[in-house]
């Protein structure tokens, strides 16, 4: 019964590869998002996408891409991992866009070789 | 653009006292102001929220915080600390008129209670 869900919870791969992280809820939100956080635990918004409108951060590099096929679910895709790329990555969701409560998930932990 | 500021890496405190885990933020119009907790290897977890009206806002597991528009600040406090509220505590603003900047996150605090 968790509310935000999302695999893997470890992510262990080479350089160059592509992998993705799936998340889903089951709040019944409309908005859901993507956040990473950084080896300080600095926390940052990556993505916003409800099923009008996708926010990206504009420094994100165009190597990642929000994939949502239906409001339940907003799977990250990554492709040519580099090293910068690890991370612990979080989906989160919230009723209305920027609402005022986020329900995180449990993170994704990715290492890149 | 919209920031938050948290001025302390970690904080310690022995359980049983009181808690401060300070706070400030700027924005260009009015604030909406979040804590969030995050335990160990866990998602952050909401804690409350001050959105308009009293500058006093309660919110869970004993926590409340003081909003101080004159200050730009919101510090979290509790008033008689437990050894489970060590986790690491991240303060989050966003400008009321919205904006695709969403919710920008302080670079967290992390808090230690010793028994």
């Amino acid at each position: 019964d968790t509310a935000v869900s999302q695999t893997p919870k470890y992510l262990v791969t080479q350089m160059g590869n592509d992998k993705s992280i799936k998340c889903e809820q089951n709040l019944g939100h409309d908005t859901m998002y993507w956040y990473k956080q950084d080896s300080k635990k600095f926390l940052k918004i990556m993505f916003s996408y409800n099923n009008k409108e996708l926010i990206i951060n504009e420094t994100v590099p165009n190597r990642f891409s929000p994939k949502s096929p239906d409001k339940a679910h907003l799977n990250l895709h990554i492709n040519s991992l580099e090293l910068g790329d690890s991370a612990v990555y979080f989906c989160a969701s919230s009723q209305g866009q920027w609402g005022e409560k986020l329900f995180f998930g449990s993170g994704t932990q990715l290492s890149v070789l | 653009a919209q920031s938050v500021a948290q001025p302390e890496d970690q904080v310690n405190v022995a359980e049983g006292n009181p808690l401060t885990v300070k706070c400030t933020y700027s924005v260009s119009g009015n604030p909406y102001l979040f804590w969030y907790v995050q335990y160990p290897n866990r998602g952050l977890q909401f804690l409350l929220k001050y959105i308009t009206g009293d500058n006093l806002v309660k919110g869970s597991y004993g926590f409340e915080a003081e909003f101080n528009k004159s200050q730009t600040s919101f510090h979290l406090k509790k008033p008689s600390a437990l050894v489970s509220d060590s986790a690491l505590y991240f303060c989050a603003v966003r400008d009321s008129g919205g904006g695709a900047d969403g919710l920008t996150f302080g670079k967290g605090t992390h808090l230690i209670i010793q028994p």
